[in-house]
Parts: C-alpha cells; sequence; structure tokens
C-alpha cells in the first residue's frame, strides 16, 4: 500500500496555528475513524498525540486537535510554542490489522 | 506504570537474522484488550510500521517486510520477539517496540528505541 501523504515541512510563529494534512484514500484515511498523530522530538520515541480522529490522551496538551474530511485527517496545533518543533507522523488503519503511515512532516516554529 | 524494553543485539551482520525481544512491565502480554507491535526508523528517515501480535499469537504484517520477519509472544517472560531474516543494510536503524489499545489507533505505550546496524 502507498504511505499517506504529508507536507514535508510546515512552519509557524509563536502564538500562531498551523494546520499539518495527511492524505490517504478510500481504502484508508477514508474508510476508517482510526487516524493517530504522533510528536517526534530528536532523539526520542514518538509521543501520541491524537487518536482515533480525535481523540486526544489524557496529559495531552488541548493545543493539539485533530479532524478528518474525506481521505484526509488534519493535526491542527494552536498557539504554538518553541517547544513545538519537532516531526509529526500521521497513521491509518489499512485492512486486516495493518497500518500505513505518512511520511513525516517537519514543523519549525520561526 | 506500563513500561516497554527492547534488547537484543546492536550489531547483526548483512544476510543473518536481526533478532529483539520487548520486555513488558506493568501489564499483562496475555491481555486480550490489546496489540502488541513493532515501528522501525532508518537514520534521518521516517517511520515504519513493521507488524504487531496479539494475545493468542495472530500476526499482522506490513507488507515491505511481510516475506521476511516473524513475530512471537512468551507469555511466561511477558515478552514479545521481532526477527527479521536476510538482513541488508537497508535494516539499519532505530527499532521501537509498543503497546496499542484494541479497536482504536492508539499507540499508547512505546520502549525507548534500540538501535540496530547492519554491518560486517
Amino acid at each position: 500500500q502507498s504511505a499517506l501523504t504529508q507536507p514535508a515541512s510546515v512552519s509557524g510563529s509563536p502564538g500562531q496555528s498551523i494546520t499539518i494534512s495527511c492524505t490517504g484514500t478510500s481504502n484508508d484515511i477514508g474508510n476508517y475513524n482510526y487516524v493517530s498523530w504522533f510528536q517526534q522530538r530528536p532523539g526520542e520515541a514518538p509521543k501520541v498525540l491524537i487518536y482515533d480522529v480525535s481523540s486526544r490522551p489524557s496529559g495531552v496538551s488541548n493545543r493539539f486537535s485533530g479532524s478528518k474530511s474525506g481521505n484526509t485527517a488534519s493535526l491542527i496545533i494552536s498557539g504554538l510554542l518553541a517547544e513545538d518543533e519537532a516531526d509529526y507522523y500521521c497513521i491509518s488503519y489499512i485492512i486486516s490489522d495493518t497500518w500505513v503511515l505518512g511520511g513525516g512532516t517537519k514543523l519549525t516554529v520561526l | 506504570q506500563l513500561q516497554l524494553q527492547e534488547s537484543g543485539p546492536g550489531l547483526v551482520k548483512p544476510s543473518e537474522t536481526l533478532s529483539l525481544t520487548c520486555t513488558v512491565s506493568g501489564d499483562s502480554i496475555s491481555s486480550r484488550y490489546h496489540y502488541w507491535g513493532w515501528f522501525r526508523q532508518p537514520p534521518g528517515k521516517g517511520l515504519e510500521w513493521i507488524g504487531c501480535i496479539n494475545y493468542s499469537g495472530n500476526t499482522y504484517y506490513g507488507p515491505s517486510l511481510m516475506s521476511r520477519v516473524a513475530m512471537s509472544v512468551d507469555t511466561s517472560n511477558n515478552q514479545f520477539s521481532l526477527r527479521v531474516n536476510s538482513v541488508t543494510a537497508a535494516d539499519t536503524g532505530l527499532y521501537f517496540c509498543v503497546r496499542r489499545v484494541g479497536r482504536s489507533s492508539w499507540f499508547d505505550y512505546w520502549g525507548q528505541g534500540m538501535k540496530v546496524t547492519v554491518s560486517s
């Protein structure tokens, strides 16, 4: 299966809001509400920010939110902080308990 | 508090088999509500989902490694394992073990990652 499509990079200034898109197909994002978003800082394991499209684990800031429309999922980060600078990955269920990832998006806080 | 810890050789020769173990503490690997899996990340590149296994030993593998990978569970030691055979330099990277909550996309606990280098 093909990887999900994410922008290679996005940037924003402190306090701004940014959106990272994740585009799949009707075989993955479009057909299931099983989409997650991970944040990964250099040298660290990924951390889940959003699961099941828009659910947020306890302890994750409410500045992070997720949504889905058709074959595209989105991660919205509001009130950007310097500490949000990291790589972000989306992942979607595809079929028969298998999963497909996006290529990752590097967020730069200007 | 649940913890996952990867272990295994950090250096593997080309054409040989990469074997990693993930030891789970704070939860039973026999839980029917969770899946246990692996991701990997080549140096400077993105994440790749390798596969997962459930409490009854059912396995699910990604297409890129399906022909070379095998996973198993060891309930007596509360561990699960990954084997990748016929490795090449392209298998070099960080390997993460992870727990996923069933019927969701919640990959809630991750190991810290194990660096594996394929080199002669």
